[in-house]
């Protein structure tokens, strides 16, 4: 297995509104990834985990929270976003996070804040 | 300030020619730079690592050249083709070995047939 699978693919959901996407890997890695990246834009790095551990956070609002409950899996759990969130969510995974291997992305949600 | 710069937002080619792709950067000491291509609404596909030790690194029809003291890396798809019209990114950590891995703005290609 050779991929990142995100779930879901599309989330709509309301400001006051709770959800989480979810971002599994079976490659071994373990280094995983959030970024977020607006239409036209780059992706721009929200979290880091190595080993399960996060190790970078970018100044993210704490409307957004990680979690990596194993190797294979990594969370991130949304409480209050706004509509300026609205952007599409890429999970990665490395097979280390410091020694330059290339990331393997998933598909992204794409998110709507209404 | 500290930034990565892509050449131009898009560039258009004839099918046949190759494709240069440029990518500066200041003030950062990268010990690697990545390429990625990136298709509308999918994510990021790793192509190409190199070090800061290499100069020159392929595959296949890819090659990619890393100047540290120009602080430069060039892009190069050869016999382009239409099916590698795509946005190119790349992407390079800027503390050296963190994980902490940062993207340019992209380059987007077009070859046209």
């Amino acid at each position: 297995d050779t991929e990142v699978t995100q779930t879901p693919k599309h989330l709509v959901m309301g400001m006051t509104n709770k959800k989480s996407l979810k971002c599994e890997q079976h490659m071994g890695h373990r280094a995983m990834y959030w970024y977020k990246q607006k239409a036209k834009k780059p992706p721009e790095l929200m979290f880091v985990y190595s080993y399960e551990k996060l190790s970078i956070n970018e100044s993210v609002p704490s409307r957004f929270s990680p979690e990596c409950p194993n190797s294979s899996l990594l969370n991130l759990h949304l409480h209050a976003l706004q509509p300026e969130d609205s952007a599409l969510y890429l999970c990665a995974s490395s097979q280390e996070a410091a020694l330059g291997y290339g990331y393997t992305f998933g598909s992204g949600t794409r998110l709507t804040v209404v | 300030s500290q930034k990565i710069e892509q050449n131009s937002e898009a560039l258009n080619i004839q099918e046949g020619k190759t494709a240069t792709l440029t990518c500066n950067y200041t003030n950062y000491s990268p010990a690697y730079l990545q390429w990625y291509r990136q298709d509308p609404g999918r994510g990021p596909v790793f192509l190409l690592l190199i070090r800061e030790n290499e100069k020159e690194k392929r595959k296949e029809r890819l090659k990619v050249t890393f100047d540290t003291t120009l602080k430069q890396s060039l892009f190069h798809i050869t016999a382009s083709q239409p099916a590698d019209s795509a946005t190119y990114l790349c992407a390079l950590d800027p503390l050296g070995r963190t994980g902490k891995l940062i993207f340019g703005q992209g380059t987007t290609l077009q070859v046209k047939p």
